[in-house]
């Protein structure tokens, strides 16, 4: 069985600085990880994925996470925070290529001061 | 645009209405899905679909019934809907495959917020 903790449900940095939103997982198989980010009044859209090729993925918008299978992590970093990103994020894990048993974390909803 | 398209956007319904939510896929994808989203909850799927038939009822109730036609288009009809039922309502479609580490990613509509009274 899997599933995907994402520790704090808010979390507020000051603009330009680093973002870190976690999430741990557990998999009984080498799982496919994503991190989705939602906009207001919007869907969910894929902001990046791991499927084993590197342990560090680059995804759009400067945001990056490192796999580390030790820590059964899947934490979503970025160095310099804009207004703009603030949105909900969610982390996601699959046990198979498709998307059909991806499961979903509760979010972490991402506040950005000025 | 993500290639999902949803309709209504916004529905207000009586808990004695009968309404239907639709969803178009523009993706050439063969898996499309139904995911439930409210306030302080996770995700919830629904329902998938793959290839037309239903792969999968996450123990859904009776008055919620989906319909998928063919791959390109998803319809979620609701019928005596509780307000605890209000909630965003979101399509999703992917392009699957049996076998290798593709990963494939699930593209989501923008939802259609649903409002029960």
């Amino acid at each position: 069985a899997q599933s995907v903790t994402q520790l704090g449900s808010h979390v507020s940095v000051s603009e330009g600085a680093l973002v870190l939103l976690r999430c741990n997982y557990s998999s009984s198989v080498p799982p496919y990880l994503f991190w989705y980010v939602q906009y207001p009044n919007q869907g969910l859209q894929l902001l990046l994925k791991y499927t084993s090729a590197a342990t560090l993925v680059k995804g759009i918008n400067g945001f990056e996470a490192e796999f580390k299978k030790s820590e059964t992590s899947f934490h979503l970093t970025k160095p310099s925070a804009h207004m703009s990103d603030a949105a909900e994020y969610f982390c996601a894990v699959s046990d198979r290529p498709g998307g059909f048993k991806t499961i979903f974390g509760a979010g972490t909803r991402l506040f950005v001061k000025a | 645009e993500t290639g999902v398209t949803q309709t209504p956007r916004h529905l207000v319904m009586g808990m004695t209405n009968k309404k239907s939510l639709k969803c178009e896929q523009h993706l050439g994808h063969n898996a499309m899905y139904w995911y439930k989203q409210s306030a302080k909850k996770p995700l919830e799927l629904m329902f998938v679909y793959n290839f037309k038939e239903q792969t999968e009822n996450n123990s859904v109730p009776s008055r919620f019934s989906p319909e998928c036609p063919n791959s390109s288009h998803l319809f979620l009809h609701l019928h005596t809907l509780q307000p605890e039922d209000s909630a965003l309502y979101l399509c999703a479609s992917s392009q699957d495959r049996a076998g290798g580490r593709t990963g494939n990613t699930i593209y989501f509509g923008e939802g259609s917020w649903l409002t029960v009274v």
